[in-house]
């Protein structure tokens, strides 16, 4: 089974709601970083995450890891177009620099 | 700053031809990674590279792939013979605090 599971798979909502990523890792994290990514393009790194509880925002994008360092949510506060893409989740298991992804959420904002 | 750039954007091969994909990263940056996207397997870590010296090559998938970082500004993937299972997007990633915060564009491949 995969080692870090992301849900949805796909997401499309109505410009101005509220939504959640969610991405769950089978082992305990070192840390766990989100990207977004536009078709044709490269990754853009968002936000990384490596203390269980912590909580970061940037705008109106938050990102969660919870206590047990297993899972991490990304919450997008009164969507916009400007967020469709695919959102993807990279886990740090410790120990080297390597980074597992997700295999991504792909968003789409209805305006 | 240029962030990291690969090249070409996009390549079409036939089977059986030599593909050679080129990364320069941000300078200054002391770790290099090279990623592989396909919708089956998502995103797959191939190679990285520190100081220029190969860590952890344990997922370039066979003898067919050969990664090269001759200096700190320059970097080869090379796939030969390619074949069409090789289809995919490579990423060029660099950093130089273990924080992976820039990747390149990206190389579009098809081998027909």
């Amino acid at each position: 089974s995969q080692e870090l599971e992301q849900s949805p798979q796909s997401l499309i909502v109505q410009e101005g709601k509220n939504l959640t990523i969610n991405c769950t890792s089978s082992k305990t994290l070192y840390g766990l970083y989100w990207y977004k990514q536009k078709y044709g393009e490269g990754l853009i790194f968002l936000m990384m995450l490596q203390k269980g509880g912590e909580e970061k925002s940037h705008e109106k994008i938050t990102a969660k890891l919870d206590e047990k360092k297993q899972q991490s949510s990304l919450h997008i506060t009164a969507s916009q177009p400007s967020h469709a893409g695919i959102y993807l989740c990279g886990a740090d298991y410790g120990g080297s620099e390597k980074l597992v992804f997700g295999k991504g959420t792909k968003l789409t904002v209805n305006p | 700053d240029a962030g990291v750039i690969q090249s070409p954007r996009h390549e079409v091969t036939e089977m059986g031809q030599e593909v050679t994909l080129r990364c320069k990263p941000i300078s200054g940056h002391d770790y290099l990674f090279w990623y592989r996207q396909t919708m089956m397997r998502g995103l797959e870590l191939l190679i990285y590279f520190n100081n220029n010296v190969p860590i952890d090559d344990s997922g370039m998938p066979e003898d067919r792939f050969s990664a090269k970082m001759p200096n700190a500004s320059f970097s080869t993937l090379k796939i030969q013979p390619s074949e069409p299972r090789d289809s995919a997007v490579y990423f060029c990633a660099s950093t130089q605090n273990r924080v992976l915060r820039f990747f390149g564009p990206g190389t579009r491949l098809t081998v027909l």
